[in-house]
């Protein structure tokens, strides 16, 4: 069965620099959502979108942003980024608001240098 | 808001033996609830999840769960555990989706160790 596609797998940035992560939900999956897991640390929700609106937002900073595309697909964007955005971003994809589940991707690891 | 306690962050079992994860919830409204294994630099794995239909849930690989709303709880069992199961377990809850709510809460995740 398809899952939930990210790239890039693995991204390397300098401070201040910016990065974009791509996530392609299962086919017919209309909800996309954006986590962040630091190290040891469990995954804390950022942002969502449905129908291709903002549906939720969580802990994201003013630096980030994120959309969904006519096609589904979602992007975050980062920008300044700083030390502290090191960690895994996972992107996860459901049908219908979520209610049947979370379906992750295989995350993004992001280190800032 | 919703939330959820995971005692214990690392539990360990011999090979064979029964699997018993914690989860204890907190929310407003009805929860739906959910248990994801993570395998090291890997993805979230859906293990089972709760939308107020049966009590008792039945999940991948043997696991199975049990809402008990007069004690808050959604604990993790598997009768015999597999070194294949190590791995990190989280529990997690989000608002049913009338309210709008729909991002997952995790709690902070508990380590399941086998040893032969």
């Amino acid at each position: 069965a398809a899952g939930v596609i990210q790239s890039p797998r693995h991204l390397i940035k300098e401070k201040r620099e910016t990065a974009t992560l791509k996530c392609y939900p299962i086919p017919r999956h209309d909800t996309v959502y954006w986590y962040q897991q630091g190290p040891g640390q469990d995954p804390q929700f950022l942002i969502s979108f449905y129908e291709k609106m903002q549906s939720d937002k969580g802990s994201i900073p003013d630096r980030f942003s994120a959309q969904q595309f006519s096609d589904y697909h979602s992007e975050l964007n980062m920008s300044s980024l700083e030390l502290g955005d090191s960690a895994l971003y996972f992107c996860a994809s459901s049908p219908s608001r979520g209610a049947a589940g979370q379906y992750f991707g295989p995350g993004t690891r992001l280190t800032v240098t | 808001a919703q939330s959820v306690t995971q005692l214990g962050s690392h539990v360990s079992v011999s090979e064979g033996a029964l699997v018993l994860l914690r989860c204890n919830y907190s929310s407003s409204v009805p929860p739906y609830l959910f248990w994801y294994v993570q395998y090291p630099n890997q993805g979230l794995q859906l293990l089972l999840k709760y939308t107020s239909a049966a009590t008792l849930v039945k999940g991948i690989n043997g696991f199975e769960a049990e809402f008990k709303k007069s004690e808050t709880s959604f604990h993790l069992t598997k009768p015999s555990a597999h070194m294949s199961d190590a791995a990190e377990y989280f529990c997690a809850v989000s608002a049913p989706q009338n309210t709008g709510f729909q991002k997952l809460v995790f709690g902070t995740g508990t380590r399941l160790l086998v040893s032969p």
